[in-house]
C-alpha cells in the first residue's frame, strides 16, 4: 500500500530551528510537495522536490532522499505566524498526490 | 484575480438530502480535484478531472459525483448525504495533471445530521 508518515505534533520556540520529517512508501515517485495550512484555512504551497538534495527558499528549506524515501522541511528563525500544520505529499506514478496526515507545529514565545 | 472560489463556505443539512458544492477557478487550469479533510487523516482524493469533459475516481468516490462541463467549473454532488460525509471539502486545481503545484479553494465545511 501507499503510506506517508510524519509526526502528529511538534513544539518549538520562537527564533529557533525546527525540522519536520516525512517518510514515504508509494507506488512510483514523481516528486514531493510540502504545504502549510493554518487552522481553518486552505493549504498553501511551500516547496517541491523531485531530485535528491536541499532546496532553500528564504527561511524554509526542503530536503529529499529518494533512496531512503525520506524528506524533511527545515524552518529557521521561527516566528509565531509559523504555527500551522505542515503537510507532506508524494506524487505517485499516476501523478496523483498522496498526502500525509500533517504535522501540527506549535511555536512558543 | 480570485483563484479558486468554493461555495457554500459552510452548510448543515439533514441526512438523505442532496447537496452540490460549487467550485470555480479563473486560472484556466486544466486539472481540478476534490478532496475531503478529516481530523487525523491526510487529504483524501474524491474525484478529479484532468481536462474539461473528463473525470476520474479518486480514493474515496462512493456517494459523490462530479461533472466538468467547462474548464472553470467542477461541482461536487452528494446524491443522498450521510453523516459520514461530514467533513471539510477542498477543491484544488493546477495547470496540468502532471505539472505544478495545487492551488486550493478556501474549503466548504459540511455537517450532515
Amino acid at each position: 500500500g501507499q503510506n506517508i508518515d510524519q509526526p502528529t505534533e511538534m513544539t518549538a520556540t520562537e527564533g529557533a530551528i525546527v525540522q519536520i520529517n516525512c517518510t514515504y512508501q508509494t507506488s512510483g515517485f514523481n516528486g514531493l510537495f510540502w504545504y502549510q495550512q493554518h487552522a481553518g484555512e486552505a493549504p498553501t504551497f511551500l516547496s517541491y522536490n523531485v531530485l535528491d538534495g536541499l532546496e532553500e527558499k528564504g527561511r524554509f528549506s526542503s530536503f529529499l532522499s529518494r533512496s531512503k524515501g525520506y524528506s524533511y522541511l527545515l524552518l529557521k528563525e521561527l516566528q509565531m505566524k509559523d504555527s500551522a500544520s505542515y503537510l507532506c505529499a508524494v506524487q505517485d506514478s499516476n501523478y496523483q498526490l498522496i498526502w500525509g496526515a500533517g504535522t501540527k507545529l506549535i511555536i512558543k514565545p | 484575480i480570485a483563484g479558486i472560489t468554493q461555495a457554500p463556505t459552510s452548510q448543515i443539512l439533514a441526512a438523505g438530502r442532496r447537496m452540490t458544492l460549487r467550485c470555480t477557478q479563473d486560472m484556466r487550469h486544466n486539472a481540478m480535484y476534490w478532496y475531503r479533510q478529516d481530523l487525523g487523516l491526510g487529504l483524501r482524493l474524491i474525484h478529479y478531472s484532468n481536462t474539461a469533459g473528463t473525470t476520474g475516481k479518486g480514493e474515496v468516490p462512493d456517494g459523490y459525483s462530479v461533472s466538468r462541463a467547462n474548464t472553470d467549473d467542477f461541482p461536487l454532488t452528494l446524491a443522498s448525504a450521510v453523516p459520514s460525509q461530514t467533513s471539510v471539502y477542498f477543491c484544488a486545481s493546477r495547470t496540468s495533471p502532471d505539472t505544478g503545484e495545487l492551488f486550493f479553494g478556501e474549503g466548504s465545511r459540511l455537517t450532515v445530521l
